[in-house]
């Protein structure tokens, strides 16, 4: 059972442009919710990651909302640049587990032409 | 801190023979995790560390994996035999825990090609 669900699975923007990531997860037990950014052959890097005691976290151009009620948390990438071109994934881990015990989302593939 | 270090980068075998991934986490670090990546699959956990105990292996797909942590520097994935559904990216993380700790730092991944 997937409990981590992930949407779209590739994404294509123009420089400039807004890059929105959804992601929506089952297990209630979830309460750390970061967003990971992957270069080909290199290994997923921490971008931004939230609690679910506050709705939204911004850090520079990257900010995750997060809607508790719905189960709900997305990525926004605003002013989005050739350099984001990545692949994303949104993950959560467990209420007394290791913030590095993670389950995944499956992946969007984020193009930003120039 | 060189970050989490995996050995090989690339390893190609062929079907029956064992394979060992290496894995040196970063110092102060407690946790440890081992995932595999596949285009079916996407991420997955594959065993938890901590304080170089094994607290979660329940992502080990078989019997013919097998984890260990001999000290809290080094951290080996084995398989034997190996099989072509084995063929995956392999990443180490490590992380602090105190409790839920801090963010999972992982390797550069180890490229698995089994033939």
């Amino acid at each position: 059972q997937q409990q981590v669900k992930q949407s779209p699975q590739s994404l294509i923007v123009q420089k400039g442009g807004i890059s929105i990531i959804n992601c929506a997860y089952e297990n209630t037990a979830f309460d750390y919710f970061p967003w990971y950014q992957q270069f080909p052959g290199k290994g997923p890097a921490l971008l931004i990651a939230i609690r679910p005691d506050v709705s939204e976290k911004k850090e520079g151009r990257f900010t995750i909302s997060f809607n508790k009620s719905a189960k709900q948390f997305s990525l926004h990438i605003m002013d989005s640049q050739p350099g984001d071109s990545a692949t994303y994934f949104c993950a959560a881990s467990g209420r007394g587990t290791s913030y590095g015990k993670l389950t995944f989302g499956q992946g969007t593939i984020l193009t930003v032409h120039p | 801190d060189a970050g989490v270090i995996q050995s090989p980068r690339h390893e190609v075998t062929e079907m029956g023979q064992e394979v060992t991934l290496r894995c040196k986490p970063i110092s102060g670090h407690n946790s440890l995790f081992w995932y595999r990546q596949t285009m079916m699959r996407g991420l997955e956990l594959l065993i938890y560390f901590n304080n170089n105990v094994p607290i979660d292996d329940s992502g080990m797909p078989e019997d013919r994996f097998s984890a260990k942590m001999p000290n809290a520097s080094f951290s080996t994935l084995k398989i034997q035999p190996s099989e072509p559904r084995d063929s995956a990216v392999y990443f180490c993380a490590s992380s602090w825990s105190p409790g839920q700790g801090s963010e999972a730092f992982f390797g550069q991944g180890t490229r698995l090609t089994v033939v």
